[in-house]
């Protein structure tokens, strides 16, 4: 079945650094679509940016990410990282029109001075 | 733009008891989430409904009822509350395709003495 793999539980960094986040995923359908999701402390998780173009930099909020089907990742970057950028972020894929998407288990980002 | 609220913000019970969890949206999604969040296990889907009065079994359904009396609610009710449980339940909402942004309530914390 369909599955999302974050390796990374915890990333520590010092600001100004970049951040990589890893994904990988697993999933039969040619077309699926893959998302990361930011879920600051005592907010609500959110939309960060989604991509189901191959081998297309997908950008929003100084973050992104390309969606490279030959490997099956969907890895979330950015130059700089940034003070508030210490959230929980959530890669997810939809496979299929069964309106469900699946979340890999979060990366906790921490950035410190 | 649309809210979701989740009633109640936490919700504190005894072992074996049974609890009710609301959430309301106001986008006028058709289709609703209910996850559980636990750290370090990511986000894991309960039930979702894709209309009123249906009901998906997720991955985690085992302990857990739902139910969609209209398109704008989706309860999700703790069977049985196992001793020492801690976790946030978070609803969410999005049109019905595989490509749509979910859209996520504040949650629920749960505690059971």
């Amino acid at each position: 079945g369909d599955s999302v793999t974050q390796k990374e539980g915890l990333v520590t960094l010092t600001e100004g650094l970049p951040v990589m986040l890893n994904c990988t995923y697993q999933t039969i359908y040619s077309n699926a679509f893959l998302f990361w999701y930011v879920h600051y402390l005592n907010e609500s998780p959110r939309l960060l940016l989604k991509s189901s173009t191959d081998n297309k930099r997908t950008e929003h909020q100084g973050f992104h990410a390309t969606l490279h089907k030959s490997s099956s990742s969907f890895h979330l970057q950015k130059s700089s990282a940034q003070l508030s950028d210490s959230a929980l972020y959530y890669c997810a894929l939809s496979g299929n029109s069964n309106n469900r998407i699946f979340f890999g288990d979060g990366t906790q980002l921490v950035v410190k001075p | 733009g649309g809210i979701i609220t989740q009633t109640p913000k936490f919700l504190i019970g005894q072992e074996g008891q049974k609890l009710t969890l609301k959430c309301q949206q106001n986008f006028n999604h058709d289709t609703m989430y209910w996850y559980r969040q636990d750290s370090g296990k990511g986000l894991r889907l309960i039930y979702y409904s894709i209309t009123e009065n249906d009901l998906q079994k997720g991955d985690l359904s085992e302990g857990y009822d739902a139910s969609r009396e209209k398109k704008s609610s989706f309860s999700l009710t703790v069977t049985s509350a196992q001793k020492n449980e801690m976790a946030v339940f978070l609803c969410a909402s999005s049109i019905s395709s595989n490509y749509a942004e979910q859209f996520f309530g504040p949650g629920t914390r749960l505690t059971v003495l």
